[in-house]
């Protein structure tokens, strides 16, 4: 089977601009969640989309926006970026369960500059 | 909000050396999950944790749930340069569908 993927590894983007990143589950997984991670903040909870509804949303500005396709493929938004917003973007996939007996696992992540 | 604490931060061992990582919950953990990441990269999953005192084990990797669910170790025996990397705990807890709270991470270095 195949593992969490993310689009693109790498990113550069310049302040002010938009960013779109993409993350395909692994196949038969309805839950997408998306987490940020910076050396100061360490891992955090964005949102969980499951069967293309939010279920779940961290502590982030509504710069951060989601949405998750009929396929389960999710993507996230940041627009108006700022230098803070520089940091590892992780997906992860499960298949939506009850708390605490679901298993995520994680794609490579995306690498996010800001300029 | 559901609080994870690891120690320690890092550890630095010789190639051969047992060594345990400890992570607290200041809440009940209703599964308790424990990945290893390489720096700048997506976290592998090692194990999940769910009934008071489980214990679990991957070759040489052992992981606990204490008796009350709010602590957990990971204990590695004879380590390898392989096993270096990013150690990180994580918690779902209370009624939040699709989040893991995580701890800080340890960082793990072992010498040949």
């Amino acid at each position: 089977k195949a593992g969490v993927t993310q689009t693109p590894r790498y990113l550069i983007k310049t302040r002010g601009q938009q960013v779109t990143l993409s993350c395909s589950p692994i196949s038969g997984h309805r839950s997408v969640s998306w987490y940020q991670q910076t050396p100061g903040q360490g891992l955090q909870f964005l949102f969980e989309y499951f069967s293309e509804t939010q279920r779940n949303k961290g502590n982030f500005p509504g710069r951060f926006s989601g949405r998750q396709f009929s396929n389960s493929r999710s993507e996230m938004n940041v627009s108006t970026l700022e230098l803070g917003d520089s940091a590892l973007y992780l997906c992860a996939s499960s298949l939506g369960l009850a708390r605490g007996s679901d298993t995520q696992y994680f794609g490579p992540g995306t690498r996010l500059t800001v300029l | 909000s559901q609080e994870l604490e690891q120690s320690p931060q890092s550890l630095i061992v010789q190639e051969g050396k047992n060594l345990t990582i400890n992570c607290t919950s200041s809440k009940t953990l209703y599964g308790l999950y424990w990945y290893k990441q390489k720096y700048g990269e997506g976290l592998i999953f090692l194990m999940m944790l769910q009934k008071g005192g489980e214990e679990k084990s991957h070759e040489k990797i052992t992981a606990k749930l204490d008796e009350k669910k709010q602590q957990s170790s990971l204990h590695i025996t004879a380590s390898q340069p392989s096993h270096a990397g990013i150690y990180l705990c994580g918690a779902a807890g209370g009624t939040s569908y699709g989040k893991l709270t995580f701890g800080q991470g340890t960082i793990l270095t072992v010498h040949p």
